[in-house]
């Protein structure tokens, strides 16, 4: 079964610290993609990347960054973790050019405190 | 104004009725259109693909009005564990700033009560 893989499901952060956020697909996608959902404002994008080393700023970059070494990996950074990035962060990848749809991970709850 | 709007419910369905509701898109040119189901804390696994012929899947009817900009879904017969967030999702045409890159509703949610 293919699979998007995220390195923990939930997470404890004081606020200042450095957050990574590991993602991991196992399908040869070349489109991988950050988001975090909040209630009542639904899935918005961060960062994407649709080629190894190649990223590109979402709808919300402020405050993340992001690092694609590997095709098959794509990372989300908090340089300093704040309250208000207290959220569910999802990962999904896809392939093409969006026409078939998104795999996701299954999210890591992140409170930031 | 948002790309993808939905109507958040929620729409309260008795079991075994008929719900439909829909999602309005502002791009002329989007190209692809989805609609995903989200359980509670958990993450969004397509349902189906929509496409313009409108399609089936079982008790999923899916249908795409191009010149009115929306999508609908109908969900006959519903059951117990059509209880959840139906997302609304569309492609954009291929642009150096939306290349692969999908636009989320932010969900209508549904509830199939006893």
């Amino acid at each position: 079964d293919v699979k998007v893989t995220q390195s923990s499901r939930y997470l404890v952060k004081r606020t200042g610290e450095k957050v990574f956020l590991e993602c991991v697909q196992d399908m040869d996608h070349e489109n991988m993609f950050w988001y975090r959902q909040d209630p009542g404002l639904g899935l918005r994008l961060i960062y994407f990347s649709y080629d190894v080393k190649m990223k590109e700023k979402g709808d919300i970059p402020e405050g993340y960054s992001v690092s694609r070494e590997k095709k098959e990996r794509f990372s989300l950074i908090l340089e300093s973790a704040s309250t208000n990035q207290t959220s569910m962060y999802l990962c999904a990848s896809s392939r093409g050019q969006g026409g078939y749809g998104y795999t996701f991970g299954s999210g890591t709850r992140l409170t930031v405190v | 104004r948002k790309e993808v709007e939905q109507d958040p419910g929620p729409f309260n369905v008795p079991e075994g009725a008929t719900v439909a509701f829909n999602c309005t898109y502002s791009n002329s040119a989007s190209q692809s259109f989805f609609w995903y189901r989200q359980d509670c804390r958990k993450e969004p696994k397509l349902l189906m693909s929509v496409y313009s012929s409108g399609n089936e899947d079982g008790r999923f009817t899916a249908q795409l009005n191009r010149a009115s900009q929306y999508i609908s879904l109908l969900i006959r017969d519903s059951k117990l564990s059509d209880s959840a967030t139906y997302l609304c999702v569309v492609n954009n045409r291929r642009t150096t700033d939306s290349w692969g890159k999908l636009q989320f509703g932010a969900g209508t949610q549904v509830v199939v009560t006893p």
